[in-house]
């Protein structure tokens, strides 16, 4: 069964930084595109970055709202995708999913709970 | 960047009855392999987004037949032919034709 399971969310002050773990199971984790999505309280789905696989140079991409601030990374040997997050705004609290992208369709498959990031002084 | 547009914001339905859910997007997201780049989700409270068509019409494993997808292009509707009380929460359609990756905005579908 295919899993994704983000943590490392919490309370962090503007200007601070926080890092995201995913950790996933249950699917090739080394050949597959990761992205992160975030969702605001009560807001709609916000695309926020991407890294491909070593096949693909692990080639990485962000959303104009996060670009220069936030760095996604992943380890294949863990399983385990990355979002470290820099220079948090308060316009940055939401929780953030990963999720793998399913290549050909190109559809995302949504399987965590989200990890909680709230940004306020 | 590619603007999707979902309509309306708010969709009361009665049991039973058939719902529709429009998405434009601003960009055709027809690919030169003839695939149409559009997803729809469901995102029941609590829960995160679970597919429910992608490619325009292709239902995924698992969703009951009910849900159909149509459209090409710039404009796309999603279709419950008789909706069920399960079928409450958030519908969001996305493009993944190009990056960044956009969303709807989302319709709430609820039982009046």
């Amino acid at each position: 069964e295919v899993q994704l399971v983000e943590s490392g969310g919490a309370l962090v002050q503007p200007g601070g930084s926080l890092k995201l773990s995913c950790a996933a199971s249950g699917f090739t984790f080394s050949d597959s595109p990761i992205h992160w999505v975030r969702q605001a309280s009560g807001k709609g789905l916000e695309w926020v970055g991407r890294i491909k696989s070593k096949a693909n140079n692990y080639a990485t991409a962000y959303a104009a709202s996060v670009k220069g601030r936030f760095t996604v990374s992943r380890d294949d040997s863990e399983n385990t995708a990355y979002l470290q997050m820099n220079s948090l705004k308060t316009e940055d609290t939401a929780v953030y999913f990963c999720t793998r992208l399913v290549e050909i369709q190109d559809y995302f498959d949504f399987r965590g709970q989200g990890s909680l990031v709230t940004v306020s002084s | 960047d590619i603007v999707v547009t979902q309509s309306p914001l708010s969709l009361p339905v009665t049991p039973g009855e058939p719902a529709s859910i429009s998405c434009r997007s601003s960009q055709s997201l027809l690919h030169s392999n003839g695939f149409n780049y559009l997803h729809w989700y469901l995102q029941k409270p609590g829960q995160s987004p679970q597919l429910l068509i992608y490619l325009g019409s292709s239902r995924a494993s698992g969703v009951p037949d009910r849900f159909s997808g149509s459209g090409s292009g710039t404009d796309f509707t999603l279709k419950i032919s008789r909706v069920e009380t399960e079928d409450v929460g958030i519908y969001f359609c996305m493009q993944a034709l190009q990056i960044p990756i956009t969303f709807g905005g989302g319709t709430k579908v609820e039982i009046k």
